[in-house]
């Protein structure tokens, strides 16, 4: 069955320091791979995302995640995190006609 | 571009009333749209998917008469709960699909905050 694994409720940083956020998943073919982000009381925004090509995807605010298909993992990085960061982010999988599936969300912190 | 809209964006209704969600796609046509549901601290759950002139396709669990799904045009989903009560209250969300681009994204709007009393 398809399914998107974050390991990490919670995850706190520092104001500077880098950021990785965990995404694993279980899907049949080649996925389609999304970041989102989500702050308190709000929607969605894109962050980046993997259809095919260069493994290594670079979004917006200076994130970027690495597709490793032996891993089976979407893991989401960035180098060092800002306080408007904290909030809520979601690994999710195109899991055909486009219906996705998403995890279950971590949520970072940042201390100043 | 690709900016999706809600609204309301926050709804206070008495318990056995009904209320309705509209989902707007302002700058592009959206062929599919979704409807999800997120609880506190939870992630988004699926409950259908609505392409437009046709009827939803809910997921498992989730009643049709009771989230009443329209997407008459391609720029507009609407979602009614019916008869909504106190366990109906959540977040809605939803989202679109730009049938126009080759790439499987979907934008997502701002929500939906229903609180049944």
């Amino acid at each position: 069955a398809q399914s998107v694994t974050q390991p990490d409720i919670h995850i706190t940083v520092s104001e500077g320091a880098s950021l990785e956020l965990r995404c694993n998943y279980s899907y049949g073919a080649t996925p389609y791979l999304f970041w989102y982000v989500q702050s308190p009381g709000q929607g969605l925004q894109l962050l980046l995302k993997y259809f095919s090509g260069d493994t290594l995807v670079q979004g917006i605010k200076g994130f970027e995640a690495e597709f490793k298909r032996s891993q089976s993992s979407f893991n989401l990085r960035k180098p060092s995190v800002h306080w408007s960061d904290a909030a809520e982010y979601f690994c999710a999988v195109g899991a055909g006609t486009y219906k996705y599936i998403f995890g279950t969300g971590t949520r970072l912190k940042v201390l100043a | 571009g690709a900016v999706v809209s809600q609204h309301p964006s926050r709804v206070i209704c008495k318990s056995g009333t009904s209320v309705k969600i509209e989902c707007r796609s302002l700058d592009f046509q959206a062929t599919t749209m979704f409807w999800y549901r997120q609880f506190p601290k939870q992630s988004l759950m699926l409950m259908a998917t609505s392409n437009e002139g046709s009827k939803a396709t809910y997921e498992q669990g989730v009643e049709k008469d009771k989230f009443l799904i329209n997407h008459a045009s391609l720029t507009l989903s609407t979602l009614t709960v019916t008869s909504a009560h106190p366990e109906d209250s959540s977040f809605y969300i939803c989202s679109a699909r730009d049938g126009q681009r080759v790439t499987d994204t979907q934008y997502f709007g701002p929500g939906t905050r229903l609180t049944v009393l």
